[in-house]
């Protein structure tokens, strides 16, 4: 059965505690990993899709990289307004994604 | 200019009812789905549809019937309401994932709450 895991559950960081956040899967049949942003009550917010092993991608403070286990959201410097959980969904052939619990990420002024 | 939409954002309801929840996207997908949030945050896919066809049919009961009426809606009803059934219901879309651009945008969320 396809697996896969994020870590850590939470983190606490003060503002401009640059982190990773780390998402593992199993490796056969994958066909992109996906990384939303879920705030408290609304929806999974798109983020980034990565294809390939040695892809990277940015958006303002956090850039996603994919190796060939696992994929890391690194956030530099982060905002107050960076507090969300995030969530890591690999697709597979069956063209499911399949979602990690979370991270839920807190970050203190 | 919502993209994707659900309604009602709340339902409360007693055990044993029947009750449906709306999906619309504007988007001009071809493809939706519906997703359950239970109280640990898991996020697990239920069903989707491609151009008003099931695709994806999980191991859900089949008190959860879905229907697509056409290829920019997609409700979900649900008979005999049970306690287990409270969580929270994600609807999505996204093109064919099949050519490729699959990127799948979340609607709001519908919270049931079964008493």
């Amino acid at each position: 059965e396809d697996q896969v895991t994020q870590s850590p559950e939470a983190l606490r960081l003060q503002e401009g505690e640059s982190s990773s956040l780390n998402c593992s899967y199993t490796v056969s049949g994958l066909r992109g990993l996906f990384w939303y942003r879920q705030d408290p009550g609304k929806g999974p917010e798109f983020l980034f899709t990565l294809y390939s092993a040695g892809e990277e991608k940015e958006k303002e403070r956090l850039k996603a990289t994919l190796t060939k286990k696992e994929s890391f959201l690194h956030i530099t410097a982060p905002k107050p307004e960076d507090s969300a959980t995030y969530l890591c969904a690999p697709r597979y052939n069956t063209d499911k994604l399949i979602f990690g619990t979370g991270t839920r990420l807190q970050v203190f002024p | 200019d919502t993209a994707v939409s659900q309604t009602p954002k709340y339902l409360v309801t007693q055990m044993g009812n029947d009750k449906s929840i709306k999906c619309e996207q504007n988007l001009g997908h071809d493809t939706m789905y519906w997703y359950k949030q239970d109280s640990k945050k898991f996020l697990k896919i239920m069903f989707s549809y491609n151009n008003k066809e099931l695709i994806i049919n999980e191991t859900v009961p089949n008190r959860f019937s879905p229907k697509s009426p056409d290829k920019a809606h997609l409700n979900l009803h649900i008979n005999s309401l049970e306690l287990g059934d409270s969580a929270v219901y994600f609807c999505a879309s996204s093109h064919d994932p099949q050519r490729g651009t699959d990127t799948q945008y979340f609607g709001p969320g519908t919270r049931l709450t079964v008493l």
